[in-house]
């Protein structure tokens, strides 16, 4: 049983270069979630979608792209990295007809330099 | 705008306490407020509440909510080092969202 899978793990990148993080989740949740976490500032939400084919902005969404082409997957993308964009990302999918916990991936430590 | 505040940020405790960590919200659409551990890697899940006055008890670790008052408590008793991590606590506002405090950093010492 994964639940939510991401990819990759950890990755260094240079500024100016660009990347997709993969998100799968098995559970058939309808809902979706990209955060980014900065120490001492919780997680904060950069996109999220409410199902396939569409997708929303969160609090931070400059400078990131969504797409969910399949129910399953959320790919987040950083076109040009900078180093602001240097953080720990989680990928989270939730039911939405009835209430229920996020259930988490396990996080991508993303190094920009 | 959607807020959800903890406190404390951070506290520091000796094995054998008892901790009561706060978490207060404004949202414009509640439907539950949830507790999360979070230990270097993804944050795990501990209660999700949505009724005033109900307490949810696992072990150690209980939780209660006052829709009225909007805030939580997350009460651990006989804390373990185990128990050291950042405690987050997140709303739920009808599936756009979940709105994340700042975490209480907890750390337990021998």
């Amino acid at each position: 049983n994964a639940g939510v899978t991401q990819t990759p793990k950890f990755r260094v990148l240079k500024t100016g270069q660009s990347m997709t993080l993969l998100c799968a989740q098995d559970m058939n949740h309808e809902y979706m979630y990209w955060y980014r976490q900065d120490p001492g500032m919780g997680l904060r939400l950069i996109h999220y979608s409410v199902g396939e084919g569409t997708t929303a902005k969160g609090e931070v969404p400059d400078g990131y792209n969504v797409s969910r082409l399949k129910k399953q997957n959320f790919l987040l993308g950083l076109e040009s990295a900078a180093p602001s964009q240097t953080s720990v990302y989680f990928c989270a999918s939730s039911y939405f007809l009835r209430g229920s916990e996020a259930f988490f991936g396990q996080g991508t430590r993303l190094t920009v330099v | 705008e959607d807020k959800v505040v903890q406190s404390p940020l951070s506290l520091v405790v000796h094995e054998g306490d008892t901790v009561t960590l706060n978490c207060s919200y404004e949202v414009t659409n509640f439907r539950s407020l949830l507790w999360y551990k979070q230990e270097k890697k993804a944050p795990t899940f501990l209660f999700m509440l949505t009724s005033s006055g109900i307490e949810k008890k696992s072990g150690r670790l209980s939780s209660i909510l006052d829709k009225k008052e909007l805030f939580s408590i997350l009460n651990i008793t006989a804390t373990q080092t185990g128990d050291s991590a950042v405690y987050l606590c997140a709303v739920d506002n009808y599936g756009q969202n979940f709105v994340f405090g700042p975490g209480t950093r907890l750390s337990v010492l021998p």
